[in-house]
């Protein structure tokens, strides 16, 4: 394990429902992320939280909107999504200021009908 | 435009060959370079970090080397093993900004 747990591990919603995606670290670490991963895509940076701060947003759309409580915990809250919103959503967290390696959940696999 | 280009091409080896691959990139100054080993359906796991100034890294049967002349690092599995199957993604970092840019991921299958 990595460390950073991500819930549930595998999502099906319609374009009319509101889901959330829910992220947590026990790394200690002070920076977050969301990625969206996509077939044949490399990663997309969504958001970045810095000490709970949101530093980043990435042109995402406002149909996706993150929540950082605290510095371990990371949502990403879903509502009216499309089709081609289906993916990979990878939560990861490091220590901002640091070189150092990301470290990624497993992952939420959304698919959206 | 800012690139990082992978061989999207899967590399099929022999077990027990040296596996090797690319990863270029165009329009970044970065100051370190990561790879990542990913499996299906899973989150990317850290394997290597390599400075800007440091040509050469290696970890048990992996080696990295970063040449910010050519913009071009190598990746290297040597003996490998069916086990080492997966998608391996470089990665770019800036210092002060841990932003980290990925390439697609180059798909590696060993064949026993």
């Amino acid at each position: 394990e990595t460390g950073v747990t991500q819930t549930p591990r595998h999502l099906v919603m319609g374009m009319t429902n509101k889901k959330s995606l829910k992220c947590e670290q026990h790394l200690g670490h002070n920076a977050m992320y969301w990625y969206k991963q996509s077939a044949k895509k490399p990663l997309e940076l969504m958001f970045v939280y810095n000490f709970k701060e949101q530093t980043e947003n990435n042109s995402v759309p406002s149909r996706f909107s993150p929540e950082c409580p605290n510095s371990s915990h990371l949502f990403l809250h879903l509502h009216t999504l499309q089709p081609e919103d289906s993916a990979l959503y990878l939560c990861a967290s490091s220590q901002e200021g640091e070189v150092g390696e990301a470290f990624f959940g497993q992952g939420t696999r959304l698919t959206v009908v | 435009s800012q690139k990082i280009e992978q061989n999207s091409e899967a590399l099929n080896i022999q077990e027990g060959k040296t596996a090797t691959l690319t990863c270029n990139y165009t329009n970044y100054s970065p100051a370190y370079l990561q790879w990542y080993r990913q499996d299906p359906g899973r989150g990317p796991v850290f394997l290597l970090l390599i400075r800007e100034n440091e040509k050469e890294k290696r970890k048990e049967r992996l080696k990295v080397t970063f040449d910010t002349t050519l913009k071009q690092s190598l990746f290297h599995i040597t003996a490998s093993q069916p086990a080492d199957s997966a998608t391996y993604l470089c990665a770019l970092g800036e210092y002060g900004n841990n932003r980290l840019a990925f390439g697609k991921g180059n798909q590696v299958v060993v064949i026993p």
